[in-house]
């Protein structure tokens, strides 16, 4: 079946500091690939997606990159912010099959000033 | 505005209770989905709909119960044979059912004592 692997957190950074959250994948077919942001106490944001191989998705100065050959959707941002604090979710979807998101365990950001 | 509105924000039940969560979308989206969170583990899909009067059981259904009477409405109750109630429920929607960017409320924790 399909499913999302995650860094384990938390990660904790200080202001400035450039971030990456792993995220690899197994799945059949060809997936879109997802990242959901949860700021503390709130639902869930779509973040930035890419929807085949090679695409880069971006958003709010995040940046995720489609590998197929690796298997993996990795989250980075060069220089973050103590508003970027929250739980991250990279998340697959697949047409065709159970049509549904699959997520991952979420990886939990700390910045500090 | 457009989007989902889930109430009450906390909610405590005694156990044996049964307990409905709301949830209301203006969104004119057709399909709408309840998810479940728990620390560490992501998030877990509960029921589903596709369109009105109809719904499917996601991953952990049991001890849940759904109704999709209107467009705009998709409450969840949580029935006293769920064992472990108490958690983050998170409700969300989509353009259609194959439609993969979900849109999802502010949720509602549930505490059952």
């Amino acid at each position: 079946g399909n499913s999302v692997t995650q860094m384990e957190g938390p990660v904790t950074l200080s202001e400035e500091a450039f971030l990456t959250i792993n995220c690899t994948y197994t799945a059949t077919g060809y997936p879109s690939l997802f990242w959901y942001v949860q700021y503390p106490g709130e639902g869930l944001q779509l973040l930035l997606k890419a929807t085949k191989a090679d695409d880069k998705g971006s958003n709010k100065g995040f940046e995720a990159t489609y590998r197929k050959e690796t298997t993996s959707f990795h989250l980075e941002k060069g220089s973050v912010q103590v508003s970027d604090s929250a739980v991250y979710f990279c998340a697959l979807y697949t047409q065709g099959g159970s049509e549904k998101l699959v997520f991952g365990k979420g990886t939990k950001l700390t910045v500090n000033p | 505005d457009g989007g989902i509105t889930q109430s009450p924000k906390y909610l405590f039940r005694k156990e044996g209770q049964n307990v409905t969560l709301s949830c209301e979308q203006n969104l004119n989206h057709d399909a709408m989905y309840w998810y479940r969170q728990d620390p560490g583990q992501g998030l877990r899909l509960i029921y589903y709909s596709q369109i009105v009067n109809d719904f499917q059981k996601g991953d952990i259904a049991e001890g849940y119960s759904v109704s999709r009477e209107k467009k705009e409405s998709f409450p969840l109750t949580v029935t006293s044979a769920q064992k472990n109630p108490t958690a983050f429920y998170l409700c969300a929607s989509s353009i259609w059912s194959g439609f993969y960017e979900q849109y999802f409320g502010p949720g509602t924790r549930l505490t059952v004592t």
